[in-house]
């Protein structure tokens, strides 16, 4: 089955630098890619969803690339602040119809922001 | 206001018992999830529910039995509680069961088993 490593499992940054989360992935079937962000104690919520290949995304402080030839999905914060500390996780979904939203997680990274 | 309820927040058990996470979602959403979140694994899928019926199981045990009363709830029934089922269970829900709809997630059950 699809298998979903992320990197780096830990990451610190000073205010302003930029965080560079990757994760790789297995199946070439994976269809969907989403970003999700967890703040201690809280649910996850989605930052972005993708399915493009070699598209960048650009959201709110972050853009999304993903490059489905290498089979990887990348987060970068730019700019990043002390709110932006929190765990982060790729997902991955197949474009298999009785399968959907059986999302494969990475195993995250866990960001800190230090003023 | 949170649109996913998980009760309760926090659960400790003794080895052998038997426990029952609730989750009840008030997004309208026609799909439901459960997912599990401990500190040795990756969020790993177990459940999903397409109005009311069970559509994918990846959970190796049958001491895990989910249990859909309503169209909106999805518990999770929990037996013969083992300390490796010591996780967080997130409780998550979509508009219908396809690959590109994103979850929304629930604040999660932290269970402890002693």
């Amino acid at each position: 089955g699809e298998q979903v490593e992320q990197r780096p499992p830990h990451l610190s940054v000073r205010e302003g630098d930029s965080a560079f989360i990757t994760c790789t992935y297995t199946d070439p079937n994976s269809y969907y890619f989403f970003w999700y962000k967890q703040e201690p104690g809280a649910s996850l919520q989605l930052l972005m969803k993708v399915f493009s290949s070699t598209e960048i995304n650009e959201g709110q402080g972050f853009t999304v690339l993903l490059n489905k030839k290498d089979k990887r999905l990348s987060l970068n914060l730019t700019a990043a602040h002390p709110g932006d500390s929190a765990a982060y996780f790729c997902a991955v979904s197949q474009n298999y119809g009785g399968s959907g939203n059986k999302l494969i997680f990475g195993t995250g990274t866990l960001l800190s922001v230090k003023p | 206001d949170p649109k996913i309820i998980q009760k309760p927040k926090y659960l400790v058990a003794v080895t052998g018992s038997e426990k029952i996470l609730i989750c009840e979602q008030y997004l309208g959403h026609n799909a439901m999830y459960w997912y599990r979140q401990s500190a040795k694994k990756p969020l790993e899928f177990m459940f999903s529910y397409s109005y009311q019926k069970l559509m994918d199981n990846q959970t190796a045990s049958s001491r895990f039995q989910p249990q859909s009363s309503k169209k909106n709830h999805l518990d999770l029934q929990i037996t013969a509680l083992k300390p490796d089922d010591s996780a967080t269970y997130f409780c998550a829900s979509s508009p219908r069961k396809i690959s590109n709809e994103r979850l929304f997630f629930g604040h999660g059950t932290k269970l402890s088993v002693l």
